[in-house]
């Protein structure tokens, strides 16, 4: 079956740097999404991986591991406005988002 | 840029009633998919389409129907509500499924309650 696994929750500081885990099991794979979403709206695109490695965009990186089932997306100088929940979705083979829960991030002064 | 857009984007329904979802997007994207979101939960596909006059099912599809007669519009349908259908329902589209483009670009959402 297809399974994405993320922490449901984390808490940070204002300025510090986060780490979000994501491991998954796809049948197939065409690349992984990572999403933003603040409460009340829609998710919106942050980073696309589909070869290993860390891609760094701003203060948002997003690295992936193809061999391990595994990504992460790296938040550094962090906001208050980054406080949303941020959602991990590999590309199957039929080309299929699979959505994992999300991981929702508190963001601290 | 209006991007993608889905009316209503509130409603409420007694138990039994029909009602229609409507997505419009102006960026002539192939792709368009109707998800639903519950808390605790992952988006899950209901239904999808590759291109105008096709459709498919997705996850979780039973209790909708969906039809794409225009490239711009995607319409969800739910022919008799139930309790278990409230929820919020994003539509997106995508120009292609693969690669970098195949970002998927959400409406706002649509909040459905069923009583």
């Amino acid at each position: 079956g297809q399974n994405i696994d993320q922490p449901t929750e984390m808490t940070a500081t204002e300025g510090a740097i986060v780490q979000i885990n994501c491991t998954y099991q796809t049948s197939g794979f065409n690349g992984l999404f990572w999403y933003q979403q603040h409460a009340g709206e829609a998710p919106t695109f942050l980073s696309y991986n589909v070869l290993d490695g860390l891609e760094e965009k701003g203060r948002f990186s997003s690295f992936l591991s193809r061999s391990k089932g595994y990504s992460y997306l790296l938040l550094k100088e962090l906001q208050m406005k980054d406080s949303a929940s941020y959602l991990c979705a590999p590309m199957d083979s039929n080309y299929q988002l699979i959505w994992g829960a999300g991981t929702k991030l508190i963001i601290k002064p | 840029n209006a991007g993608v857009t889905q009316t209503p984007k509130f409603r409420v329904l007694k138990t039994g009633q029909s009602m229609t979802l409507l997505c419009a997007q102006d960026m002539n994207h192939e792709y368009m998919y109707w998800y639903r979101q519950d808390p605790g939960m992952g988006l899950r596909l209901i239904h999808y389409s590759v291109g105008e006059g096709t459709t498919a099912k997705g996850e979780v599809p039973d209790g909708y129907n969906v039809s794409r007669l225009k490239k711009q519009n995607f319409l969800l349908g739910l022919e008799s509500a139930a309790p278990s259908q409230t929820s919020v329902y994003f539509c997106a589209s995508r120009e292609l499924a693969g690669g970098p483009t195949g970002e998927l670009f959400f409406g706002e959402g649509s909040r459905l309650t069923v009583l």
